[in-house]
């Protein structure tokens, strides 16, 4: 079947404008999350999704950063009055199940955010 | 990072060495992953060990874990020029809302 994928691959906004970015999960995994990979950095956790649980949403940057999933489909990351600082790779990766499993992350090839 | 470290942050070998990098945590995990991302394949998931567990292996890789120190190795043996790369080690805070990647080795393995 398909990975995970996301959309748009590349994203070029004005500081202030909103963006909104789109991650398609693998069919069938009940987790998703997402992170942010600042240029030659590690990844930083944002956000993650657990069936129909609410997400905790404290890892979030700011209030800025808002994430939506609908069912255990699709889900976006909106950037609202985007910041230079902003600017990243937005990473999204799926898995079977999360939780105490923890199960091994698949990721989709990210979009790279530029905030001119 | 405030939730753990690897070192070393760069390593640079010869085809055929072998490579070895180091994870530390701070908190309690139920089991941790390798994570290997080039520009070329993204992200790629390369072996998970359990809590419980202390070595593992899969194929050239082979990867401890020292719950009492919280740290782990993975060592790449006979190492080629298509493992070039950064490796990133992951877990889950002990209540699993969170996840953290570690800051990462970038390895250069020399033809």
């Amino acid at each position: 079947g398909a990975g995970v994928s996301q959309s748009p691959s590349n994203k070029v906004t004005e500081k202030g404008k909103d963006v909104e970015l789109r991650c398609d999960p693998i069919s069938g995994h009940t987790a998703l999350y997402w992170y942010r990979q600042r240029l030659g950095q590690g990844l930083e956790f944002l956000i993650y999704f657990q069936g129909n649980s609410a997400p905790d949403k404290s890892g979030l940057p700011s209030d800025r950063f808002s994430a939506e999933r609908t069912g255990e489909s699709v889900s976006t990351l909106t950037i609202q009055r985007t910041q230079q600082e902003d600017s990243a790779v937005y990473l999204c990766a799926s898995s079977l199940s999360g939780g105490l499993a923890f199960d091994t992350q698949y990721f989709g090839p990210g979009t790279r955010l530029t905030v001119l | 990072s405030q939730q753990g470290e690897e070192d070393p942050q760069a390593l640079s070998i010869q085809e055929g060495e072998n490579a070895t990098m180091n994870c530390s945590y701070k908190t309690s995990i139920n089991n941790l992953q390798w994570y290997r991302q080039n520009s070329g394949r993204g992200l790629v998931h390369l072996i998970l060990i359990r809590s419980n567990e202390r070595e593992k292996h899969s194929g050239r890789l082979r990867v401890t874990l020292d719950t009492s120190k919280k740290s782990s190795s993975l060592l790449i043996t006979a190492s080629r020029a298509a493992d070039t790369a950064s490796y990133f080690c992951a877990w889950a805070l002990y209540n699993f809302n969170k996840f953290y990647f570690g800051s990462g080795t970038k390895l250069n393995v020399k033809p």
